[in-house]
C-alpha cells in the first residue's frame, strides 16, 4: 500500500521568504501526484497535478517538481504572502488505480 | 469558474439513522469520487464512481455505505446506518478524466451524536 509523508508537518516563516514544502511517497509506480491548499474547516484547493512523466509544474509563485525514482515531489513557493497561510496536502495516484493517498500535510503560517 | 457544491455544510444526526450527502459535480466531468477526513487524521478514499457504477472503493466502503448519481447533476452518498466513527469531513470531488485535477468541494462535516 502506498504510504505518503510530508515533512515538516508544520512551519513558520516570515512574509517573502521563499520556502520548500517536502512530499515522500513509498511506491514510485505512480500516475500523478497532485498539491492541494486546504483553509481550515474548508475543503481541499486544487493547487498543481504533475503527471508521472513530467518533471515540474509551475503556476504563479508556485513550482511543485517530481523526482519519481526517488520518491519524491516538492511544492516551493516563492514570495511568501500571509495569504499562503494553510495546510499544503501532497496526493498521489497509484499507477493503475483512480484514487489519491493523501498526506498528512504541511501547516504553514506565513507572519507579516 | 465551476465548482463542486456539497450539501449540507454541516449535518447532525443520531447513531443509527440513515444520512445522505448531496454533491453536484461539475457539469461537463465523468469521474466522481467521495473522500472522508476524520479531525487531526489524513484524507481518505471512500469511492469512484464513473459511467453510473463503482469503479473502486477502499476497505471503509462497506455495505453500509452506497453511491447514486439519481439524475444528471446530482451525485450522493448514503450511509445506512450510521456509527459514531463515521463522523468528519465529507469531500466529493470530480474530475474531466481520470487522467486530470480532481476538483474538490468544501465538505459536508457529519456529526454522529
Amino acid at each position: 500500500k502506498q504510504e505518503v509523508t510530508q515533512i515538516p508537518a508544520a512551519l513558520s516563516v516570515p512574509e517573502g521568504e521563499n520556502l520548500v514544502l517536502n512530499c515522500s511517497f513509498t511506491d514510485s509506480a505512480i500516475y500523478n501526484l497532485q498539491w492541494f491548499r486546504q483553509d481550515p474547516g474548508k475543503g481541499l484547493t486544487s493547487l498543481l497535478l504533475i503527471q508521472s512523466s513530467q518533471r515540474e509544474q509551475t503556476s504563479g509563485r508556485l513550482n511543485a517538481s517530481l523526482d519519481k525514482s526517488s520518491g519524491r515531489s516538492t511544492l516551493y513557493i516563492a514570495a511568501s504572502q500571509p495569504g499562503d497561510s494553510a495546510t499544503y496536502l501532497c496526493a498521489v495516484r497509484p499507477g493503475n488505480f483512480n484514487k489519491f493517498y493523501f498526506g498528512s500535510g504541511t501547516k504553514l503560517n506565513v507572519k507579516p | 469558474e465551476p465548482e463542486v457544491t456539497q450539501t449540507p455544510s454541516h449535518q447532525v444526526t443520531q447513531m443509527g439513522q440513515e444520512v445522505i450527502l448531496r454533491c453536484v459535480p461539475i457539469s461537463n466531468h465523468l469521474y466522481f469520487y467521495w473522500y472522508r477526513q476524520i479531525l487531526g487524521q489524513k484524507v481518505e478514499f471512500l469511492v469512484s464512481f464513473y459511467n453510473n457504477e463503482i469503479s473502486e472503493k477502499s476497505e471503509i466502503f462497506d455495505d453500509q455505505f452506497s453511491v447514486e448519481r439519481p439524475d444528471g447533476s446530482n451525485f450522493t452518498l448514503k450511509i445506512r446506518s450510521t456509527k459514531l466513527e463515521d463522523s468528519a469531513m465529507y469531500f466529493c470531488a470530480s474530475s474531466e478524466d481520470r487522467r486530470l485535477i480532481q476538483y474538490f468541494g468544501a465538505g459536508t462535516r457529519l456529526s454522529v451524536l
